[in-house]
């Protein structure tokens, strides 16, 4: 166990529907990630923020929305999603962002878009 | 642009053999490496990393090289066992410290 969860693990949902993904971290650390892990691709980047302030956004589409309500849980809010949305989603967590140091990652949130 | 190359895709060893996977960069400005085993089902963790002030760095079984000039670094386990089966990702930092992940090299150990 890493002190980084996520919730819920497994998610199916529309295109039409609303949810949103949740991150907690208990290691005390300053910044949070949100990834995409799709079959036979790279893990990707998708947002980074740090205390609390979002400093990357890799081109995400807007049907996509982050919140990081404090430096200890980071959500994902999706809407209007498509098939191709479908993917592992894995939140981290390290001291501080841009600095050099290991990314505590979450199991992650398997979601899959009918 | 930013970019990580990372081959091969696939691995397959026999147990006790050495397997070597290999990472190519994109700027000459990345300075810190890390490698995250990801076995199946469970979260990547970080195995080992390294920072471009050094050019090789060893923790029992696992070693990192890097080569700054030729913008490329590999991932060395000797003496692989089964339990080292899994997908193994490098990745390098970017502008402001960001990492850009591998593709990914599916380790197959075969006892």
């Amino acid at each position: 166990e890493t002190g980084v969860t996520q919730t819920p693990r497994h998610l199916v949902m529309g295109m039409t529907n609303k949810k949103s993904l949740k991150c907690e971290q208990h290691l005390g650390h300053n910044a949070m990630y949100w990834y995409k892990q799709s079959a036979k691709k790279p893990l990707e980047l998708m947002f980074v923020y740090n205390f609390k302030e979002q400093t990357e956004n890799n081109s995400v589409p807007s049907r996509f929305s982050p919140e990081c309500p404090n430096s200890s849980h980071l959500f994902l809010h999706l809407h209007t999603l498509q098939p191709e949305d479908s993917a592992l989603y894995l939140c981290a967590s390290s001291p501080q962002a841009h600095s050099y140091n290991e990314q505590f990652f979450g199991p992650g949130t398997r979601l899959t878009v009918l | 642009g930013e970019n990580v190359e990372q081959h091969p895709s696939t691995l397959s060893v026999q147990e006790g053999d050495s397997a070597v996977i290999k990472c190519t960069y994109s700027d000459s400005a990345s300075n810190y490496f890390p490698w995250y085993k990801q076995e199946l089902g469970k979260r990547p963790q970080l195995i080992i990393d390294i920072r471009s002030n050094v050019g090789e760095k060893k923790d029992q079984r696992i070693a990192v090289t890097l080569n700054k000039t030729a913008k490329h670094f590999s991932l060395h386990i000797t003496e692989t066992q089964p339990e080292d089966s899994a997908v193994y990702f490098c990745a390098a930092s970017f502008q402001g410290g960001k990492l850009i992940f591998g593709q990914g090299t599916e380790l197959s150990v075969k006892p």
